[in-house]
């Protein structure tokens, strides 16, 4: 089993659509918890941290839910610069990144 | 945020000849590195925990004979990719870790071996 798994997609939405990706985890020692975003052959860059108690940063919204050990991400009012690759991402014990493969976002007008 | 930096952004080079990429901190001083390394489709996986002025901790299945890493300084880590083949094509992405503890990664360096 994968220590973070995606579902790998594409989401293919319209703009202004509002779409939730999900992410669960196998390690439940796991300390911190992210969403990077990676454009086609870039480097990962970091979207938001995931709390517990849930952040928004504008239009998007990150959940924990560590009883299920499980992430999700929501996207409001999608715009086209959105589509890119989101990446699940879990700080494991020795504070080391495990990067699920990632969903891919496309937002079409 | 902190800037990363890594040479050269992409390399092509003929099986058995050695490959030597460079990951700098460029405003920050980071005693931690990480080699990451990402195929197509696929997440990415690290490889090797550079500590600056030790060995690095390398990953299961990493070699270490084969992927050298030197961390001379707290600005500077390089992965040498020994004797590539074929397989080695790959797309290497390096972090540095900040003083918060958050890790800043490099554009990457895109390796194709013929």
């Amino acid at each position: 089993r994968k220590e973070v798994e995606q579902d790998p997609g594409p989401f293919n939405v319209p703009e202004g659509a509002t779409v939730a990706f999900n992410c669960t985890y196998s390690n439940s020692a796991s300390q911190s918890f992210f969403w990077y975003r990676q454009d086609c052959r870039k480097e990962p860059k970091l979207l938001m941290s995931v709390y517990s108690s849930g952040n928004e940063d504008g239009r998007f919204t990150a959940q924990l839910n560590r009883a299920s050990q499980y992430i999700s991400l929501l996207i409001r009012d999608s715009k086209l610069s959105d589509s890119a690759t989101y990446l699940c991402v879990v700080n494991d014990y020795g504070n080391k990144l495990v990067f699920g493969a990632g969903t891919i976002l496309r937002v079409k007008s | 945020g902190a800037v990363v930096s890594q040479h050269p952004s992409w390399v092509i080079c003929k099986s058995g000849t050695s490959v030597k990429i460079e990951c700098r901190s460029l405003d920050f001083q980071a005693t931690t590195m990480f080699w990451y390394r990402q195929f197509p489709k696929q997440s990415l996986m690290l490889m090797a925990t550079s500590n600056e002025g030790s060995k690095a901790t390398y990953e299961q299945g990493v070699e270490k004979d084969k992927f050298l890493i030197n961390h001379a300084s707290l600005t500077l880590s390089t992965l040498t990719v020994t004797s590539a083949h074929p397989e080695d094509s790959s797309f290497y992405i390096c972090s540095a870790r900040g003083y918060n503890n958050e890790q800043f990664f490099g554009p990457g360096t895109r390796l194709t071996v013929l």
